[in-house]
């Protein structure tokens, strides 16, 4: 299994322009999330989803938008990029009950100019 | 909503000492509560967890206190080594039902000199 996958690794974009990170597991898990991480502020829940078909806001949702078509695929939209959403941007997944244990990807770095 | 406090945000001891990082957490109905080791540029690794039916839990090196009536849990790292030197993470959620939505404290920077 290669687990969570996220491309692209790294990323630069201009203010206003838009673009999706991409995220895939191959687990069959059911949870995926997507968190942001900066510096001195750890990890910052973004959107999640408990199935396809079904998403949720998280603490930290505005100016990023996802669907969930698939079990497999979560991807993250930035729709008119800013200079605060210059991050890390990490994607994870879980399986409902059981171990609970979320498995994170090696993450995005982005950076807004 | 749920919110996680995480303390010192840095820790510095000897090799061989003791290390104790204490998170507390606001929501009541929360019932899960994982501890993430995350090395400099990699992805955060989950080391230990704890569910609130569960006072303790030890894995070598590692343990892990939870005081539900206080809202605060705590990781102890005895016997430290170098290689434990990273940043480290609490996280709680409402397990079963809500494991995609983690909540994380600040994170502590922990050093261990040689």
């Amino acid at each position: 299994n290669a687990g969570v996958t996220q491309t692209p690794k790294f990323q630069v974009l201009k203010t206003g322009q838009s673009m999706t990170l991409q995220c895939a597991q191959d687990m069959n898990h059911e949870y995926m999330s997507w968190y942001r991480q900066d510096p001195g502020m750890g990890l910052r829940l973004i959107h999640y989803s408990v199935g396809a078909g079904i998403t949720d806001q998280g603490e930290v949702p505005n100016g990023y938008n996802v669907s969930r078509s698939t079990t497999e695929d979560f991807p993250l939209r930035l729709l008119s990029a800013a200079p605060s959403q210059t991050s890390v941007y990490f994607c994870a997944s879980s399986a409902p009950a059981g171990t609970d244990t979320q498995y994170f990807g090696p993450g995005t770095r982005l950076t807004v100019l | 909503g749920e919110n996680v406090e995480q303390h010192p945000s840095t820790l510095s001891v000897q090799e061989g000492d003791s290390a104790v990082i204490k998170c507390t957490y606001s929501d009541s109905a929360s019932n899960y509560f994982p501890w993430y080791k995350q090395e400099l540029g990699k992805r955060p690794q989950l080391i230990i967890d704890i569910r609130s039916n569960v006072g303790e839990k030890k894995d070598q090196r590692i343990a892990v206190t939870l005081n539900k009536t206080a809202k605060h849990f705590s990781l102890h790292i005895t016997e430290t080594q170098p290689e434990d030197s990273a940043v480290y993470f609490c996280a709680a959620s409402k397990g079963s039902g809500n494991t995609g939505k983690l909540i994380f404290g600040q994170g502590t920077t922990l050093q261990v000199k040689p």
